[in-house]
């Protein structure tokens, strides 16, 4: 029964380069939720979605992030123009319907040179 | 005031020590109570799940969550090495919800 996936698992990025970060959720769950952590910090939520839909993206940073989770694949985690701050590791989470907890992927490590 | 605080340690203790880890948090519309461990460079793994106050346990863990003073706690009991991680803390006003996490306790149980 395989668990949350993220993939890569590791991603370097120069300073203005794109990251693309995937996420699929467990088999059964329709809920996917992105959280960062940085150094020393506890986990902060980013955006909550369901298939198709944004449901909650309060924790998104105004400009040049974006997210997506489409009727087909899995949900991506867009960042642009990346700059030495968005170096973390980002935490993709997965529940459903009935399902009031989070189950949590092994996280990509994004370092920006 | 952040919605939840933790006491990041880092706390040493003797293997078969019980282990006391605590969290507070501020919105009594909080609900639903999670304890993760987190392991060096991995996903935080769930461990415990309370709704609302009271008590669960499986085997040498106990989650406990007193919602009149806004407090949770996680105990370990006969503490292994194998324990040695981070433990974070995390609450949600509802199942669906962004999770609110504290910021981690170090602990390392010493063999």
């Amino acid at each position: 029964n395989a668990g949350v996936m993220q993939n890569p698992r590791h991603l370097v990025r120069r300073r203005g380069q794109e990251a693309r970060l995937r996420c699929s959720p467990m088999k059964g769950h329709s809920h996917v939720y992105w959280y960062r952590q940085l150094p020393e910090e506890g986990l902060k939520f980013m955006v909550y979605l369901q298939k198709e839909n944004i449901i909650d993206e309060s924790g998104m940073p105004k400009e040049r992030f974006s997210a997506e989770f489409p009727k087909e694949g899995p949900s991506i985690l867009r960042i642009q123009q990346v700059v030495r701050g968005d170096s973390a590791a980002y935490f993709c989470a997965s529940g459903g319907q009935g399902t009031d907890t989070q189950y949590f992927g092994p996280g990509t490590r994004l370092t920006v040179l | 005031q952040k919605e939840v605080e933790q006491d990041p340690g880092p706390l040493s203790v003797p293997e078969g020590a019980i282990v006391s880890l605590n969290c507070t948090y501020s919105n009594s519309a909080f609900q639903y109570f999670m304890w993760y461990r987190q392991y060096s460079r991995k996903g935080p793994e769930l461990l415990m799940y309370t709704y609302s106050s009271g008590n669960k346990e499986d085997g040498r863990f106990t989650a406990q969550v007193d919602k009149s003073s806004k407090y949770i706690s996680l105990f370990i009991r006969d503490s292994q090495p194998s324990d040695s991680a981070t433990y974070l803390c995390a609450t949600s006003r509802t199942g669906a919800n962004n999770l609110f996490f504290g910021t981690g306790t170090r602990l390392t149980v010493i063999p």
